[in-house]
């Protein structure tokens, strides 16, 4: 079975700076990776993901995520946050040609201040 | 909006009450699930529904029924809840095969008192 882990819990960030969230991930297969976001008191939204081909992702509101095989990660960045990028972010895998049952990271709250 | 609806927004009810939560979707998706979020812990996925049919319940007390209908509706039927079952569920779907990912409802807080 796959697992995520999103190492960091919270991350504070001055607006305009640049952001990195992290998200590893466990399996023993090849796996399906996606980034969702969640502002308050709304469901999750896919911001991007990464199914095969180019290592790097192009998501909605200007993020973007590294698919690394070697290191097992997929971490989010994006240049220049603004206020409104404050919100959850999950990282989730799902085993290709294994059902469509994805497995959630825990979360990481990106508070950007001014 | 996002494709998936979830009624209600919000819902406060006692423990001795029933209610039910609805999930629909016009998406076209033959998966659907649901999902538990509460404060400081990670989602929990509670059911999964593959063309109508239950395929994982996640060790849930029977409190909660889920029902499916069809492949674009999904039920929580919700009966003589604790206080610990207040949280955000949320709905979810998507085709049945991976690379699609989820869309997912506004969710639901539930509130038992």
């Amino acid at each position: 079975a796959q697992s995520v882990t999103q190492l960091d819990s919270q991350v504070p960030v001055f607006e305009e700076a640049p952001v990195e969230l992290r998200c590893n991930y466990s399996s023993s297969v090849s796996v399906y990776l996606f980034w969702y976001v969640q502002y308050p008191n709304q469901g999750l939204q896919l911001l991007l993901k990464y199914l095969s081909g180019s290592t790097l992702v192009k998501g909605i509101n200007g993020f973007e995520a590294e698919f690394n095989k070697s290191q097992t990660s997929f971490h989010l960045r994006k240049p220049s946050v603004h206020i409104s990028d404050t919100a959850e972010y999950f990282c989730a895998a799902v085993r290709t040609g294994g059902g469509n049952k994805l497995t959630f990271g825990t979360g990481t709250q990106l508070k950007v201040e001014l | 909006e996002t494709g998936v609806t979830q009624t209600p927004r919000h819902l406060v009810m006692g423990m001795t009450n029933k209610k039910s939560l609805k999930c629909e979707q016009h998406l076209g998706h033959n998966a659907m699930y649901w999902y538990k979020q509460s404060a400081k812990k990670p989602l929990e996925l509670m059911f999964v529904y593959n063309f109508k049919e239950q395929t994982e319940n996640n060790s849930v007390p029977s409190r909660f029924s889920p029902e499916c209908p069809n492949s674009s509706h999904l039920f929580l039927h919700l009966h003589t809840l604790q206080p610990e079952d207040s949280a955000l569920y949320l709905c979810a779907s998507s085709q049945p095969g991976q690379g699609a990912g989820y869309t997912f409802g506004s969710g639901t807080r539930l509130t038992v008192v």
